[in-house]
């Protein structure tokens, strides 16, 4: 069966300070990742989708960027935190068409 | 782009009621899915339905494309049912799925 791991699962960072997020499936080829952030409240906003190695697709212009090093594996980065990136950010991963959306347990950002 | 309401935002109910959860949508989509966000952020899939009706358990949707809404319903809840349900769309695949604001659920015991 397929699993899906995030980490870490909570980070406090500075502000100005770099991030790396990481995100890696298991147990299926060549799926579609994706990066999704919810702010306090509800809403979750698409940040980053990927269809493959190396193709990464930004949603919103921000100060996050991703990257694709391998089929599996998805990473969401920063060179300088802001005050408003914190938030809960939310790694999945769906087959490719239509198919179910799967999420990871997520990463908890604060920048102070 | 496609908007997705729900309602109601906030629910709260005795252990054992049943719920109507509703999802409307703007525009004609060939993807609906709905989640469960339990108290420690966990999102799960519970279900993916475009079209049609589905049962997994106590829990139950149904939507109905041509009038852009989808139901999901709860029955007998549960404490452990309690957190935020969300209703996504969209018009092609995973990659232009909208989220809605989510309701509220709390199950008293």
């Amino acid at each position: 069966s397929q699993t899906i791991h995030q980490w870490p699962a909570t980070l406090v960072q500075p502000v100005g300070s770099p991030l790396s997020l990481e995100c890696t499936v298991e147990g299926t080829s060549n799926p579609n990742l994706y990066w999704y952030r919810q702010a306090a409240g509800r809403g979750l906003q698409l940040l980053f989708y990927s269809v493959g190695i190396g193709q990464i697709s930004s949603e919103v212009p921000q100060n996050l960027s991703a990257s694709r090093p391998q089929d599996r594996q998805f990473i969401l980065s920063s060179k300088k935190l802001l005050l408003s990136d914190s938030g809960f950010y939310l790694c999945a991963w769906s087959d490719r068409g239509f198919s179910p959306l799967h999420f990871g347990n997520g990463t908890r950002l604060t920048v102070t | 782009g496609i908007q997705v309401e729900q309602s109601p935002p906030d629910l709260i109910l005795q252990e054992g009621a049943n719920s109507t959860l509703r999802c409307n949508f703007s525009d004609s989509v060939n993807n609906l899915q709905w989640f469960h966000q339990n108290p420690w952020g966990q999102l799960i899939n519970l279900f993916y339905i475009p079209s049609g009706t589905k049962q997994n358990g106590r829990l139950s949707a149904t939507t109905v494309a041509t009038e852009r809404y989808s139901l999901l319903y709860i029955s007998s809840s549960q404490t452990t049912d309690s957190g935020v349900y969300f209703c996504a769309v969209s018009r092609y695949n995973n990659n232009d799925m909208r989220f809605g604001a989510g309701t509220r659920l709390t199950v008293k015991p």
